[in-house]
């Protein structure tokens, strides 16, 4: 079975500054899909980012972009000129015979 | 609509209880998917439907929860005699197509508490 790995269950960034989420991810799949979600307090998960994983070349998505390194199964997230509005819990998810969420990563931004 | 709605938003069951939550996707999407959220963890998938098909059940934990999507587009999840340990955040997704081709869409989950 698939599982999906975020080893980073809280983080923190100033306003303005660029953090980095971590999502490492086992399957023996060829073919996928991979997600970032946002679930803020509302609790509306919202889809932040996909990647293919046939594409090498790296998603990106505004002030969002992804560091896609399929050999080592690492999904990371990047997230430039952090936003109070970007503080939200964020999963990183694997779409392939099953569908699985990572555990999630608080990120709280600092004014 | 505008998006997928779930209701009710909050839900207080007594143990023993049974309870019914609803689905309604956006208009057209075929596939609709329901997780349970534990609190502070990630969602668990529960079961999907395409259309009005459930292709897959394999995450609901006990015979106590059933599922249907009758017309291929309401759906309810119902679970039966609730127990404590069936608190948690429902949440509902529906999409286009199948999940990784298109985007999925998160209603706001009903958050169900048992007492």
């Amino acid at each position: 079975a698939q599982t999906v790995t975020q080893s980073q269950p809280e983080m923190s960034v100033q306003e303005a500054e660029t953090v980095t989420l971590s999502c490492t991810y086992d399957t023996s799949e060829s073919d996928y899909y991979l997600f970032w979600y946002k679930q803020p307090p509302s609790r509306q998960m919202i889809l932040v980012i996909r990647q293919e994983a046939y594409k090498q070349q790296n998603a990106t998505e505004n002030r969002f972009s992804v560091n896609f390194q399929k050999a080592a199964k690492s999904f990371s997230l990047k997230i430039s000129d952090s936003q109070l509005g970007d503080a939200a819990m964020y999963f990183c998810a694997y779409d392939g015979q099953n569908f699985v969420f990572g555990p999630g990563t608080r990120l709280s931004v600092l004014p | 609509g505008a998006g997928v709605s779930q209701s009710p938003r909050y839900k207080v069951a007594k143990r023993g209880q049974d309870v019914a939550l609803r689905c309604d996707p956006i208009s057209g999407h075929v596939s609709l998917f329901w997780y349970q959220q534990a609190l502070g963890q990630g969602p668990e998938f529960l079961t999907y439907f395409q259309n009005e098909a459930q292709l897959d059940k394999s995450g609901l934990p006990s015979d106590r929860f059933f599922a249907e999507r009758p017309e291929g587009s309401v759906s309810t999840l119902k679970i039966q005699r609730t127990q404590q340990e069936d608190s948690a955040v429902y949440l509902c997704a529906s999409s286009l197509e199948g999940q990784g081709d298109t985007e999925a869409f998160f209603g706001q989950g009903t958050r169900l508490t048992v007492v």
